[in-house]
């Protein structure tokens, strides 16, 4: 089945720079890859996906990309703010979504 | 749109007492039904999934069971609790199709402790 690894685990940045999240995946048959958004004792909230036929995906401030062939995809946020400040989750998706274990991101101000 | 309700929000229970969770989905027809566990700090751990009524898949062994009695309801349980049974538990749906590259949307979820 699926394996999903994301890294790192935590994450310090200062305000106003960018943050990068790494996930890779071991199932090349997964063809859709959302990102989550967890902040404290609330749900996972979908920021952004991209789907297999697409490298590279961007919402203002976040962007994401995919790497097929190495079997990777990233995480991108830029200008970051306070409010960045949350767990993030990458997951992959064949029949069914496999999560990462998350990152903390820590915005210091 | 869709919206999906999950209750209660919190909820302390003693060991060896009975559980049930409830969550249903309004707005779609035939989703894709999840159980998530998360325990404090930690990932999201896939306990159960459903692709229509009365189909339940269980991805780890444990105390636990799922239903699904109607179209848009999944219900977790438990005869009898356990102090590992403790941390956040999460119902999601997604769109139908055992290969639909569609997102899953979550709960508030029910934040469990065992006593």
């Amino acid at each position: 089945g699926e394996n999903v690894e994301q890294h790192p685990s935590t994450l310090s940045v200062q305000e106003g720079d960018s943050a990068v999240i790494k996930c890779t995946y071991s199932d090349s048959a997964s063809n859709y890859f959302p990102w989550y958004k967890q902040e404290l004792g609330k749900r996972p909230q979908l920021i952004i996906d991209i789907r297999s036929n697409v490298g590279e995906k961007k919402d203002q401030r976040i962007a994401v990309t995919l790497n097929k062939t190495a079997k990777h995809f990233s995480l991108h946020i830029t200008e970051t703010q306070p409010e960045d400040s949350a767990v993030y989750f990458c997951a992959a998706r064949d029949d069914k979504i496999i999560f990462g274990k998350g990152t903390r991101l820590h915005i210091l101000p | 749109s869709q919206t999906i309700h999950q209750w209660p929000a919190t909820l302390v229970q003693p060991v060896g007492s009975p559980l049930s969770l409830e969550c249903t989905v309004e707005g779609t027809s035939n989703p894709n039904l999840y159980w998530y566990r998360q325990a404090a700090g930690r990932g999201l751990q896939l306990l159960f999934y459903s692709v229509g009524i009365g189909q339940i898949s269980s991805e780890v062994p444990q105390n636990l069971s799922a239903s699904r009695p109607q179209d848009r309801q999944f219900i977790l349980s438990s005869k009898k609790l356990l102090l590992s049974d403790s941390g956040f538990y999460l119902c999601a749906w997604s769109a139908s199709g055992a290969y639909s590259n569609q997102p899953q949307h979550f709960g508030d979820g029910t934040r469990l402790s065992i006593l």
